[in-house]
């Protein structure tokens, strides 16, 4: 069954970018219904979306980070990346890739499966 | 920006059935997914398309939308099942998360 991994520095300075790779396996990336996504969940806190990309590598982002966020796919490796640029220790997260399924009705489409998670914290 | 509000906790004796809830303006017009985090793992898809279940989810997982909350319901709550609960909707382009519910069974 398709897994995803979460693969990147665990330490980032402030003001730099924080890159982080996610691998998919077990299937394409690039076949079914499907597009890919980046959540983050500081310790102790809820999820937060930052975004997602379509295979096509069309884009949306949260609005709170669009400034400072790029995610792009590489359908080659079968991977799909994030960049938050100048960070500080509020971006200080686990953060999680998932898959998120198209289903027929518009705007139901679910995070159906995620990865283990990567811990990146923010400090000089 | 789009808002969902759970409440922070929710208590339920085992065997009996937990209610939680996410309030967002006009929500029944949306799709609501749940979502289950247990300690130290990653999330996992409990409810999609506000009540139906995904493979492997047991029945007693339950998922209403109307008016202005969705509800998740567990029936015949057992321990395995305290964890945080999180709501999920779409606004337009944008995933939006729930604060999140701990759901104590006792």
């Amino acid at each position: 069954q398709v897994q995803l991994q979460e693969s990147g520095p665990g330490l980032v300075k402030p003001s730099q970018t924080l890159s982080l790779t996610c691998t998919v396996s077990g299937g394409s990336i690039s076949s079914g219904s499907y597009y890919w996504s980046w959540i983050r969940q500081p310790a102790g806190k809820g999820l937060e979306w930052i975004g997602r990309i379509y295979t096509s590598g069309s884009t949306n982002y949260n609005p709170s980070l669009k400034s400072r966020v790029t995610i792009s796919v590489d359908t080659s490796k079968n991977q799909f990346s994030l960049k938050l640029s100048s960070v500080t220790a509020a971006d200080t997260a686990v953060y999680y890739c998932a898959r998120v399924t198209q289903q027929q009705l518009r705007g139901a489409d679910p995070f159906d499966i995620w990865g283990q998670g990567t811990m990146v914290t923010v400090s000089s | 920006s789009y808002e969902l509000t759970q409440p922070p906790s929710v208590s339920v004796s085992p065997g009996q059935t937990a209610s939680i809830t996410c309030s967002g303006d006009k929500l029944g017009d949306k799709y609501a997914s749940w979502y289950q985090q247990k300690p130290g793992q990653s999330p996992v898809l409990v409810i999609y398309q506000d009540a139906k279940r995904p493979s492997g989810i047991p029945e007693r997982f339950s998922g209403s939308n109307s008016g202005n909350t969705a509800t998740l319901t567990i029936s015949g709550t057992q321990t395995m099942d305290e964890a945080d609960y999180y709501c999920q909707a779409w606004d337009s382009s944008t995933a939006v998360f729930g604060g999140g519910t701990k759901l104590t069974v006792l």
